[in-house]
């Protein structure tokens, strides 16, 4: 059965430091992958996804992730974050059966 | 604009008083869901439809019900609501075929049930 685990239930970096976000995936093919952020009050938005080609994924709000197979993992990067990062942060893995599954997500704190 | 629109985004209602929170989006997406969050538990996929007159059941559908009879409208029904039920829902829509299309989400309906 596919799932997806997000080990770190929260994560404290400070303003400007960079930051990396695990995920890691169970699934039987290559799976459709996603980052997704949470602000508080907000709904869940996009911040980027993966189904083939270049491992290396480029988002929105200047963050980035990368498909490693032998892994089976999907973390996300970010070279220097802002306070307004702070948020949750969820990963998602999708199959062929339009089934996506969520992560238990990760909050980030951005100290100043 | 692109939109999944919720309502209400916030609920307080007593057990066993039947409610429904509505789900719109504008994108002509065939694919729509609802999920609820609940603290450590992730999204939880309660119902999904991917055509209209197509719903299925997700991981928790107990205690819910769903209709779509247009494409932009999947409501969520809870008959006899029980304070179990009380949670964060979303609703989603998206694209299906064999992209990658991620989820639109809507603003979330905050549902307290006592």
């Amino acid at each position: 059965a596919q799932s997806v685990t997000q080990p770190d239930i929260h994560i404290t970096v400070s303003e400007g430091a960079s930051l990396e976000l695990r995920c890691n995936y169970s699934y039987g093919a290559t799976p459709y992958l996603f980052w997704y952020v949470q602000s508080p009050g907000q709904g869940l938005q996009l911040l980027l996804k993966y189904f083939s080609g270049d491992t290396l994924v480029q988002g929105i709000k200047g963050f980035e992730a990368e498909f490693k197979r032998s892994q089976s993992s999907f973390n996300l990067r970010k070279p220097s974050v802002h306070w307004s990062d702070a948020a949750e942060y969820f990963c998602a893995v999708g199959s062929g059966t339009y089934k996506y599954i969520f992560g238990t997500g990760t909050r980030l704190k951005v100290l100043a | 604009e692109a939109q999944v629109t919720q309502n209400p985004r916030y609920l307080i209602t007593v057990t066993g008083k039947k409610l429904t929170v509505t789900c719109s989006q504008n994108m002509n997406h065939e694919y729509m869901s609802w999920y609820r969050q609940d603290p450590g538990l992730g999204l939880r996929q309660i119902y999904y439809s991917m055509n209209v007159e197509v719903t299925d059941k997700g991981d928790v559908p107990e205690g819910y019900k769903v209709s779509r009879k247009e494409k932009r409208n999947f409501p969520l029904i809870l008959e006899s609501p029980s304070p179990n039920q009380t949670s964060l829902y979303f609703c989603a829509s998206r694209l299906t075929g064999q992209g990658n299309y991620g989820y639109t989400f809507g603003s979330g309906t905050r549902l307290t049930v006592v």
